[in-house]
């Protein structure tokens, strides 16, 4: 079973607070991932990291900024929430190495921005 | 460009009848291909996988067998069950550089009892 966490699970918030979306991993990997995930279902990745100190933006622009200080640790946040951001936010992990490539994700972060 | 395609959804099943989703490929080099599955409510979940070409992965008893000629990777069970109601993701990981991995759309599952 998959050590990741994310929490909340659901935040409902209003326009223009402040908000992290937290997750981390126990199974020490380097890779970390963000997805957001429409109501087609579609995962669109939106930040990454390799390793400490090292974070990417993914293929879909996206207004949230990431942090990587601890390999378990990898947040999320928005400066200023808006409606277009309610979504569900989903996180992922995987070691990536000796050829084991598969990505283990979080239960998920449903935001609703009011 | 690297991409998957998978058949559109929603699928709709009786109990017991034979699943079949099909997924196709685009990438350059030789990935690693994955089926996922989500519950209600929860995140994506490794369902099995396949590393090279001609390799069949396996488990819950769906199956699915990398096809290098046609580029494909469908999912297959012989008799599905309730509990099989979700959406499933193909997907593909390009084993150079950052190991970037590229999933469907994702296919919803409805079973029937």
């Amino acid at each position: 079973e998959a050590d990741i966490y994310q929490t909340p699970r659901y935040l409902v918030i209003g326009t223009g607070k402040k908000i992290t979306l937290e997750c981390s991993q126990t199974m020490g990997h380097d890779k970390m991932y963000w997805y957001q995930q429409d109501p087609g279902m579609e995962l669109h990745l939106i930040h990454y990291s390799y390793g400490v100190n090292s974070t990417e933006k993914g293929d879909l622009s996206s207004e949230s900024t990431v942090s990587r200080i601890r390999t378990e640790h990898f947040p999320l946040t928005l400066e200023s929430a808006r409606p277009s951001h309610t979504s569900q936010y989903l996180c992922a992990s995987s070691e990536g190495n000796r050829g084991s490539y598969e990505q283990y994700f979080g239960p998920g972060t449903r935001l609703t921005v009011t | 460009g690297d991409s998957v395609t998978q058949m559109e959804g929603p699928v709709t099943l009786s109990e017991e009848a034979f699943l079949t989703i099909n997924c196709t490929y685009t990438a350059t080099g030789y990935p690693s291909l994955f089926w996922y599955v989500q519950y209600p409510g929860e995140g994506l979940q490794l369902l099995l996988k396949a590393t090279k070409a001609d390799d069949k992965g396996s488990n819950k008893g769906f199956e699915a067998t990398y096809r290098k000629e046609t580029t494909s990777f469908h999912l297959e069970k012989g008799s599905v069950q309730v509990s099989d109601s979700a959406v499933y993701f193909c997907a593909l990981t390009l084993n150079t550089g950052g190991f970037k991995t590229i999933f469907g759309a994702g296919t919803r599952l409805f079973v029937k009892a």
